[in-house]
């Protein structure tokens, strides 16, 4: 039972940014905004997590709107090793993080 | 390397048997999670442990039990191993409530059970 909606699916060219956006319109005042990617039956890898303010790592940058309700993961020069299913999860820091189906991102050359 | 360790990386074993898959978490990390991933599903959620304490319970069989041990590792075992049962179990671990993390949730790189 996700609480986040995802697009299924998403294209981007190699070297264009990625844009991948995520509905949380349940999120509630304590819980934060997760991205984490799955390369190919690896472990998934964080990407970066926000509660209320757009957020920057040397991965990618987490957009949040006003009303929190909806956010979008950037990575700015996507490449081939990008490829991955993405996953946006609401949740607190201290308790489960319940995964989606996520987005899978398919960046071409 | 992410910090945290899974062993084994890959267990085959046959139906019936019972089975430890072991974990150990990020240093300083106190919470340590079990999930589990089969090809026709994706990340399903089984138990937290926070402290060496059962946390949070989610779709664990009761074949399966877990524990934390006082140096924090933790133990998954699976019991009456069905062929349903192979998938990717994944441990991740977190830092205690109210630390000022900032790398999130540190996951390892998962045991492969095959049971056949």
């Amino acid at each position: 039972d996700a609480k986040t909606t995802q697009p299924t699916s998403m294209d981007c060219a190699e070297g264009r940014a990625a844009n991948l956006p995520c509905n949380h319109s349940t999120i509630s005042g304590n819980e934060y905004v997760y991205w984490y990617r799955q390369i190919h039956s690896q472990g998934p890898q964080y990407i970066i997590h926000g509660l209320k303010n757009n957020e920057t790592n040397e991965m990618a940058s987490l957009i949040i709107t006003e009303d929190r309700k909806s956010s979008t993961l950037i990575l700015p020069h996507a490449t081939l090793r990008d490829t991955a299913v993405y996953y946006c999860i609401q949740g607190t820091s201290y308790g489960k993080l319940t995964f989606g189906q996520g987005t899978i991102l398919t960046v071409h050359p | 390397d992410s910090g945290v360790t899974q062993t084994p990386k890959h267990l085959i074993t046959a139906t019936g048997q019972r089975v430890t898959l072991r974990c150990s978490p990020r240093s300083g990390d106190l919470s340590v999670y079990w999930y589990q991933q089969s090809l026709d599903q994706g990340l399903q959620f089984l138990i937290q442990y926070y402290n060496g304490e059962e946390r949070a319970k989610g779709n664990i069989l009761e074949r399966f039990s877990a524990q934390q041990f006082p140096d924090l590792h933790s133990e998954l075992n699976l019991s009456s191993l069905e062929l349903g049962d192979s998938a990717l179990y994944f441990c991740a671990s977190s830092p205690s409530p109210g630390h000022p993390a900032n790398y999130g949730y540190t996951f390892g790189s998962g045991t492969r059970l095959t049971v056949v």
